[in-house]
């Protein structure tokens, strides 16, 4: 079984709607972000958060929230989703002792507003 | 903060050729360097680091990456590439003994022809 999950993997939604993104992780890390991808701009910081009290911004954490369930679930909110969020969605754990450096990704959601 | 710069948003190259990926960083103190690689359709997944010690580092698959302190570079390296090595490749930068937040690179697609 894959270490971080995201459900779901592909999701089509109009202009306006509420989307919640959902990411689950089986390798005990303490710390977990959100990125998007779009060509060309590589990976962008959305949120992060370093333990289940901590939530930080990213560079672009305009027109997201977050939540962090518990060590395991961090969730990613669009509240009323705009065509210019579609992009491909990464949720990454990172531990912080033994290799507190590397990330670990899931397999991404895409998500498509029109 | 710290920025990465990959020089080449794309390197088509013949199978068996020998292929170099560029990357620059910019940074005012001590940082770890990280090549990532996404093939098609799944998350990043950690090719190599650089944390300390030698300055070369090697992946499994073939792929190295040297770190040079004067050029602030960590180009990435791969002596005879397979269709496999198709994808793309992301240049990350942390602080050492920071927040261990990486800043990613906008990412290089290599595409490799037969």
């Amino acid at each position: 079984d894959a270490d971080v999950t995201q459900t779901p993997r592909n999701r089509i939604t109009k202009t306006g709607k509420r989307i919640m993104l959902e990411c689950s992780q089986t390798k005990g890390h303490d710390r977990m972000y959100w990125y998007r991808q779009d060509p060309g701009l590589g990976l962008r910081l959305i949120y992060y958060s370093f333990d289940v009290k901590d939530i930080n911004k990213g560079e672009i954490s305009d027109g997201y929230s977050v939540s962090r369930q518990a060590q395991a679930k961090f969730s990613l909110s669009l509240e009323s989703a705009i065509p210019n969020q579609t992009a491909l969605y990464f949720c990454a754990t990172q531990g912080i002792g033994g290799s507190p450096d590397t990330q670990y990704f899931g397999p991404g959601t895409r998500l498509t507003v029109l | 903060a710290q920025s990465v710069t990959q020089l080449d948003s794309q390197v088509p190259v013949f199978e068996e050729a020998p292929v170099e990926l560029r990357c620059n960083y910019s940074s005012s103190v001590s940082v770890y360097l990280f090549w990532y690689v996404q093939y098609p359709n799944q998350g990043l997944q950690l090719l190599l680091k650089y944390l300390s010690g030698s300055t070369l580092v090697k992946s499994i698959n073939g792929f190295e990456a040297e770190f040079n302190k004067s050029q602030t570079s960590f180009h990435l390296r791969k002596p005879s590439v397979h269709i496999s090595d198709t994808a793309e490749y992301f240049c990350a930068v942390s602080k050492s003994g920071g927040s261990y937040i990486p800043t990613f690179g906008r990412g290089t697609s290599l595409i490799v022809h037969p």
